[in-house]
């Protein structure tokens, strides 16, 4: 059970725009910063999303991230086969002190 | 920019010791960054949170391992490590070493090791 709650899956054909909602609490989503993490099988997290909305270099700008109270979402727009992966939420938990992710969503291009 | 590498064991025998070392490059263990932390990731499943060391020395683990796990750092090998004592076969993950180098601060990690994967046999 993930302290984060994300949709295990979503789909989308090639070129369409696709969201990723991330649930949380105050003492998580509500009071500190959420990244998003791109995983391809076989390796590690990238992260996509860093401070809510803030891209790395590198990431495109088809990616994007939004933060409203205790949830969050990554939008993809343009999709391509290649963003099939898997996509994780997570952020600081006061509670805990430490970091927390959400269960992923399995990403399909059909 | 950090580069972090795992390494250690494949396969621990169940009840053993699970012991993984994480080498750092590209800058000071010391101060590079706010905490040098293990994650896991049991095979098709999600990722938790094993613990970190900070820059200061002082340790935070996720309470779930009940004190099964301890984090060191080797400042004159730029090295951080991770023992997890009385391993079962729930402890069969890819453990990641990581660590946040976009900000310093309590932050989610945004810069990881490729990964080790642990296999606990019976």
């Amino acid at each position: 059970q993930s302290v984060l709650t994300q949709p295990p899956s979503a789909s989308g054909t090639p070129g369409q725009r696709v969201t990723i909602s991330c649930s949380g609490s105050s003492s998580n989503i509500g009071n500190n910063y959420v990244y998003w993490y791109q995983q391809l099988p076989g390796t590690a997290p990238k992260v996509l999303i860093y401070r809510n909305n803030q891209r790395p270099s590198g990431v495109p700008d088809r990616f994007s991230g939004s933060k409203s109270g205790t949830s969050a979402s990554l939008a993809i727009s343009g999709l391509r086969s290649e963003d099939e992966a898997d996509y994780y939420c997570a952020v600081w938990d006061d509670s805990l002190s430490g970091p927390v992710f959400g269960g992923g969503t399995k990403l399909t291009v059909l | 920019q950090l580069r972090l590498q795992e390494s250690g064991p494949g396969l621990v025998k169940a009840s053993e010791t699970l012991s993984l070392t994480c080498t750092v490059s590209g800058g000071p263990i010391s101060s590079s960054s706010y905490y040098w932390g293990w994650i896991r990731q049991p095979p098709g499943k999600g990722l938790e949170w094993i613990g970190f060391i900070y820059y200061s020395g002082g340790t935070k683990y996720n309470p779930s391992l009940k004190s099964r796990a301890t984090i060191s750092v080797d400042t004159s090998k730029n090295q951080f490590s991770l023992k997890l004592t009385s391993v079962a076969a729930a402890d069969t993950a890819v453990y990641y070493c990581a660590t946040p180098g976009l900000g310093f601060g309590e932050l989610p990690p945004d810069n990881w090791g490729q990964g080790n994967l642990v296999t606990v046999s019976s």
